[in-house]
């Protein structure tokens, strides 16, 4: 069965810190992998998505990493800022289909 | 640019009563369009997509229907709603299979 799962569920951390925020999924022949986020009672918006062919993506302080034979990918998120506090969540396509299986997300809590 | 809107974005309706949600996309032509449903404490799960006019295809059996009369307009409906039919409705799109999938606010409804 193929499952995508995020630890920590919840992380709280003082404004200005790295942080590294894991994804794992017990298929590693993945299609792609996407990063999104989630404000309070909000869709989803897309971060950055790395192809199966690529190790890792950067947009501004976010980097995501992939390492397939592992079944992981990180998102790190340098100099945290309150405004980062969102749920984050990867999601893994399998083949260049239509499914996206979602983890359940790691809810994030920047402090000023 | 494309974007994508959903309504309404927040639903509470009786058991039983039927249920009508719409989402549209601007911008673009012949996206795919996905219907997802958040439920608390679970991940996202894909319930509907389509490739196109008339084209639906259903991940999962369940009390939903989707429609999509229009080339950018997505519906997802029921006749009857259950209680476990509550919970975070979120419309999507993409370009192609495998492109990056683009989300709507969604709408949040609950079943009283």
């Amino acid at each position: 069965k193929q499952e995508v799962t995020q630890i920590p569920a919840a992380l709280s951390v003082p404004e200005g810190e790295n942080l590294v925020l894991n994804c794992s999924f017990t298929d590693s022949a993945i299609y792609n992998l996407q990063w999104f986020r989630q404000d309070p009672g909000k869709g989803l918006t897309s971060l950055l998505l790395i192809q199966s062919s690529q190790r890792e993506q950067t947009s501004g302080r976010l980097n995501a990493s992939l390492d397939k034979s592992s079944g992981r990918s990180t998102l790190y998120i340098a100099a945290s800022q309150p405004g980062d506090s969102a749920t984050y969540l990867c999601a893994v396509r399998y083949g260049a289909t239509n499914k996206l299986i979602f983890g359940t997300g790691t809810l994030l809590a920047v402090q000023p | 640019s494309q974007t994508i809107h959903q309504w309404p974005a927040t639903l509470v309706q009786p058991v039983g009563s039927p249920l009508s949600l719409e989402c549209t996309v601007e911008g673009t032509s012949n996206p795919n369009l996905y219907w997802y449903r958040q439920a608390a404490g679970r991940g996202l799960q894909l319930l509907f997509y389509s490739i196109g006019i008339g084209q639906i295809s259903s991940e999962v059996p369940q009390n939903l229907s989707a429609s999509r009369p229009q080339d950018r307009q997505f519906i997802l409906s029921s006749k009857k709603l259950l209680l476990s039919d509550s919970g975070f409705y979120l419309c999507a799109w993409s370009q192609q299979e495998g492109q990056p999938q683009h989300f709507g606010d969604g709408t949040r409804l609950s079943i009283l």
